[in-house]
């Protein structure tokens, strides 16, 4: 089976302009999060999918946007970048939910975005 | 906020068990011990979970306190490729998204 491909795996920006990342989830898998991980942190929740429908968020603002398509695969748009958007973005998926709870996310390697 | 406190870093001999400590004192009932790992410029690892039973996989063992304030995540030969950042997460099965502290920076060294 194959894992959480992201892409691209680094890009470079200017403030004020518009990214979009994109993430295919590992087979079999129906949900989906975004992680913005800054240096020398942990990775923050930024949303999750499942089912092409946001069903949770963290604290991010409006200008941090995705979708899930029907195939589970997605993507996170990011409007009016700033500076402090800088971080490497994750891409993590899991298959359904049971009473036991995740067995885990698999995540991807991610994406380095920099804002100059 | 994340729910645990963990130990900024530890060493580790190669060969040895590697033992990491985690503190989730706040935990309630209907909340699992998660534990991953993140090697530089990589995405988390998943590793291991529990709810209040000692767990044992092929990577690692996890130790949770019957109060279940805290647990250890135990690396029984910890080797070279062990070096990461192991993050310790509290989270309900009915919620899904992960909140990770700054973890414990484990460096196995020669």
């Amino acid at each position: 089976e194959t894992g959480v491909t992201q892409s691209p795996t680094h890009l470079i920006k200017t403030r004020g302009q518009q990214v979009t990342l994109r993430c295919s989830s590992q087979s079999g898998h129906n949900t989906v999060s975004w992680y913005q991980q800054a240096l020398g942190q942990g990775p923050q929740f930024i949303f999750q999918y499942y089912r092409e429908e946001e069903n949770g968020r963290g604290n991010f603002p409006p200008r941090f946007s995705g979708l899930q398509f029907p195939n589970y695969s997605s993507e996170l748009n990011v409007n009016a970048l700033e500076l402090d958007d800088s971080a490497l973005y994750l891409c993590a998926s899991t298959g359904s939910r049971d009473r036991g709870g995740y067995s885990g996310y698999t995540f991807g390697s991610g994406t380095r975005l920099t804002v100059v | 906020d994340a729910k645990t406190t963990q130990p900024p870093s530890m060493d580790c001999a190669e060969g040895r068990a590697a033992n990491l400590p985690c503190n989730h004192s706040t935990i309630s009932g209907n909340e699992y011990v998660y534990w991953y790992r993140q090697i530089h410029s990589q995405g988390p690892q998943y590793i291991i979970h529990g709810l209040k039973n000692n767990e044992t996989n092929e990577m690692a063992s996890l130790i949770i306190t019957e109060d279940r304030k805290s647990s250890t995540l135990i690396l029984p030969h910890a080797t070279l490729r062990d070096t990461a950042v192991y993050y310790c997460i509290v989270r309900s099965y009915n919620t899904d998204k992960l909140i990770f502290g700054t973890g414990t920076r484990l460096q196995v060294f020669p």
